[in-house]
Parts: C-alpha cells; structure tokens; sequence
C-alpha cells in the first residue's frame, strides 16, 4: 500500500516569502499525482495533475515539479500571499478510484 | 465553485438518530466518493460509484449506508453512530475512475460536518 508523507506539517511564512513543500511516495507504482489547495471552510480544488517523471507544472505564482525516480513531488510558491494561505494536500492516483492523499501542509502567510 | 452541493453543512445527531447527507453534481461526471476527514489524518475513502454501481468499500461500518439513485446524486444513510465517528465528510465526482485512461482531478463539495453526541 502507498503510502504519501508531505512535509511539513505546517508553515507560517512572511508575505512575499518564497516557500515549498514536499510530498514524498516509496514506489513510483501510480498513474498521476494531484496537488490540491484546500481553504477553510471550502472544498479542495485541484492546482495540478502530474503524469510523468520530470514533469513540471506551473499556474501563476505556483509551480509543481515531480521525480518518481527519487520519489518526491515538489510545491512551489513565489512571493506568498496571505490568499495562498491554506491546506496543501498531495494525492497518487494508484489505481481504479484509489486516490492515496497525504495529511497536507498547513500554510499561512502573514501580512 | 466546484459543481459539486453537500448538504447539510453542519449536522448534529445522537446515536441513536437515523439521518443522511446529500452530494449533487451538476458536471456530467460518472463516478462519485464519500471520503471521511478525521483531524490530523488523510483523507479516507469510504465509497466509490461509478455509474450508480458501487465499486468500492473500503471496509466502512455497516452503520454508514450509501445510496447512489443516480450518476448525480449520492448520499450517505447514517444510523447508530458512534462519538468518533464525528468528522468531516466530503463527496467528490470525477469524469470516470479508471485509472489509465482518465488522470483527471476529483471535484469536491464543501463537505458536512458532522458531530455525534
């Protein structure tokens, strides 16, 4: 069984900081990994879907890398902005509707 | 907005109650999740349809009882619970649930909090 570790747990960074996480995996035995952001008191929505070794992504301010190889994807933000603050939670599309989600690093960014 | 309504928001219920939670999806999506978020776990999936036949039970109490009467709607029968079942439930869609062929996104509602006394 997957199992997804994303580090760290949490973060308080200044306003336009730059910060990244990590979410790391022991098999590269899957079909996708998602990023998602999810906001207090909102529904998770999906900032990236990636599918290949070296694949990188990037929407805005926010980019994504992945090395199934080493086993880790990376999330980046540039200049953080207190609108970035929220819940960050990484998944591995494993199989048939098995999505394996990790526990999420907590951002905040402070004014 | 994700196109997909949990409702209620907030409930509250004794052990002994029976009551549901509502998903809705207005996306055309095939394929539809109960996921259970306990505070400081991952998200946990509890059951999968795809075109209102469950595919997945991933060993859930009896005392959770899921509906799907069409590809848009899905809820979840709740009945004797216990206090620790008291969590955040969400429901996602997505277009289909075979991996391989469809690497898309889950679409998640807002989830229902529920508290069990």
């Amino acid at each position: 069984i997957l199992n997804v570790e994303q580090s760290p747990q949490s973060l308080h960074v200044q306003e336009g900081d730059s910060t990244n996480f990590t979410c790391s995996f022991p098999s590269s035995n899957f079909y996708a990994l998602h990023w998602y952001r999810w906001e207090t008191a909102k529904s998770p929505e999906a900032l990236f879907v990636m599918t290949l070794n070296g694949d990188e992504k990037k929407k805005g301010r926010i980019s994504a890398t992945l090395n199934t190889k080493e086993g880790y994807s990376y999330l980046y933000i540039k200049g953080s902005q207190p609108e970035d603050s929220a819940t960050y939670l990484c998944a591995l599309l494993a199989g048939t509707y098995k999505y394996i989600f990790g526990t999420g690093t907590r951002l905040k960014v402070l004014a | 907005e994700t196109g997909v309504t949990q409702t209620p928001r907030h409930l509250v219920m004794g052990m002994t109650n029976k009551k549901s939670l509502k998903c809705e999806q207005h996306l055309g999506h095939n394929a539809m999740y109960w996921y259970k978020q306990s505070a400081k776990k991952p998200l946990e999936l509890m059951f999968v349809y795809n075109f209102k036949e469950q595919t997945e039970n991933n060993s859930v109490p009896s005392r959770f009882s899921p509906e799907c009467p069409n590809s848009s709607h899905l809820f979840l029968h709740l009945h004797t619970l216990q206090p620790e079942d008291s969590a955040l439930y969400l429901c996602a869609s997505s277009p289909s649930g075979l991996a391989g062929y469809n690497t898309g996104e889950l679409f998640f509602g807002e989830g229902s909090r529920l508290t069990v006394l």
